[in-house]
């Protein structure tokens, strides 16, 4: 079974911070999603992480996978209060007809 | 491109109604839908996946009997949540492939409370 685990699970910082978001999967994946969430609403995909080493950044955030650690990153650089929300990472595999494994999700805070 | 849209966003109704959610892929063919269930402060919980013109898959512990999913055009599925009680009460999202292997489209989810 396909078990995907963040860390943390609660994040408060401040303004102008650099922090990490860890996503670890037990199994091999074809895809590795991160979305972020704002309360009340959907998922808004961030991220499509398709092979080992794949980088990609969009603004403040930037998203990295090693497929051999079977882990993936999200990295907050200077963070604003605008990116307070939930994000989580999901994994897929093609065999399973792109059914998707979420992780718990981080509740980011980002405090002025 | 890629537009999912979940209909209606907020339903409050009495306990024992039967409630229909409609999922909507807009500019593409979704042969394959996905339904969640998310309750507050917890990561997203696969229900069920349908396939155009097949009977909808479910996980295991969902009640197929209850959560009745139609998948019946290449642009629509819909769930029905029969007799709801308010533990029932949650966010029920959908989301939309194209195929077996492509990535899925969120809806913007659909917020149930039963009284």
């Amino acid at each position: 079974e396909l078990k995907v685990e963040q860390n943390p699970l609660f994040l408060s910082m401040q303004e102008g911070k650099n922090y990490t978001i860890y996503c670890n999967y037990s199994t091999t994946s074809d895809r590795l999603y991160w979305y972020r969430q704002d309360p009340g609403k959907s998922l808004e995909s961030l991220f499509v992480l398709l092979s080992n080493g794949a980088v990609k950044q969009e603004g403040r955030l930037m998203a990295s996978l090693d497929t051999k650690a079977r882990l993936s990153t999200l990295h907050i650089t200077a963070a604003v209060h605008d990116l307070s929300a939930t994000y989580f990472c999901a994994v897929d595999k093609e065999t399973s007809g792109s059914r998707l494994t979420f992780g718990e999700g981080t509740q980011l805070t980002v405090n002025p | 491109g890629a537009v999912v849209s979940q209909h209606p966003s907020r339903v409050i109704c009495k306990s024992g109604t039967s409630v229909k959610i409609e999922c909507r892929s807009l500019d593409f063919q979704a042969t394959t839908m996905f339904w969640y269930r998310q309750f507050p402060k917890q990561s997203l919980m696969l229900m069920a996946t349908s396939n155009e013109g097949s009977k909808a898959t479910y996980e295991q512990g969902v009640e197929k009997d209850k959560f009745l999913i139609n998948h019946a055009s290449l642009t629509l599925s819909t769930l029905t949540v029969t007799s709801a009680h308010p533990e029932d009460s949650s966010f029920y999202i959908c989301s939309a492939s194209q195929s077996g292997n492509q990535p899925q489209h969120f809806g913007d989810g659909t917020r149930l409370s039963i009284l």
